[in-house]
């Protein structure tokens, strides 16, 4: 079956400080691969996307690039700012039989302190 | 309206009752679909409804869980017989259509259901 491994947290950085959240994944056929993050007393929201191998979604300064070869798809920011805590989740949508369903992580907690 | 709506904000019940968390897609948007969010658990998927075609059920993890959803619009995730590993965070997201593999879907703010 499809499934999604985040790295577990809670992260906590200085602000300012580089950030990678890794994610890997399992699935059948060529999924989409997602970031979502929640912020606190928020819903969740879309951060980035990518749709096919060697893309790379991006927005907010977060970039993430889709690996096939190493089944990834690892969140990073340069310059991580407090208003940045919240909780991250790596999603993939597998389309096929299971279209339009998505398999979360299990979410990493990310704290910035000033 | 603007976004996906969710009702009630948050939901106490005694264990054994039934309980309908409602959920308002966003206008226009032929898919929908239920997930549960709780501690150790993180986000499972539920139900997923596409137009007029049979929901996707494959996630609901018993027979006490159902949804329905009228006139491909509004939808209602029935609870019955509550038990207390049923307390968790329900979420509802809506998106617009089945665009091939990448489909963006957005979510409300959630049910929080505690059954005590």
């Amino acid at each position: 079956g499809n499934s999604v491994t985040q790295m577990e947290g809670p992260v906590t950085l200085s602000e300012e400080a580089f950030l990678t959240i890794n994610c890997t994944y399992t699935a059948t056929g060529y999924p989409s691969l997602f970031w979502y993050v929640q912020y606190p007393g928020e819903g969740l929201q879309l951060l980035l996307k990518a749709t096919k191998a060697d893309d790379k979604g991006s927005n907010k300064g977060f970039e993430a690039t889709y690996r096939k070869e190493t089944t990834s798809f690892h969140l990073e920011k340069g310059s991580v700012q407090v208003s940045d805590s919240a909780v991250y989740f790596c999603a993939l949508n597998a389309g096929g039989t299971s279209y339009g369903k998505l398999t979360f992580g299990q979410g990493t907690i990310l704290t910035v302190h000033p | 309206g603007a976004g996906v709506s969710q009702s009630p904000s948050n939901k106490v019940t005694e264990k054994g009752k039934d309980v309908e968390l409602r959920c308002d897609p966003i206008s226009g948007h032929t898919a929908l679909y239920w997930y549960r969010q709780s501690l150790g658990q993180g986000l499972e998927f539920l139900i997923y409804f596409q137009g007029n075609s049979a929901p996707d059920k494959s996630g609901l993890p018993s027979d006490r869980f159902s949804a329905e959803r009228t006139g491909g619009s509004v939808s209602t995730l029935t609870i019955q017989r509550t038990q207390q590993e049923d307390s968790a965070v329900y979420l509802c997201a809506s998106s617009l259509a089945e665009t091939g593999v990448s489909t963006e879907a957005f979510f409300g703010q959630g049910t929080r259901l505690t059954v005590v």
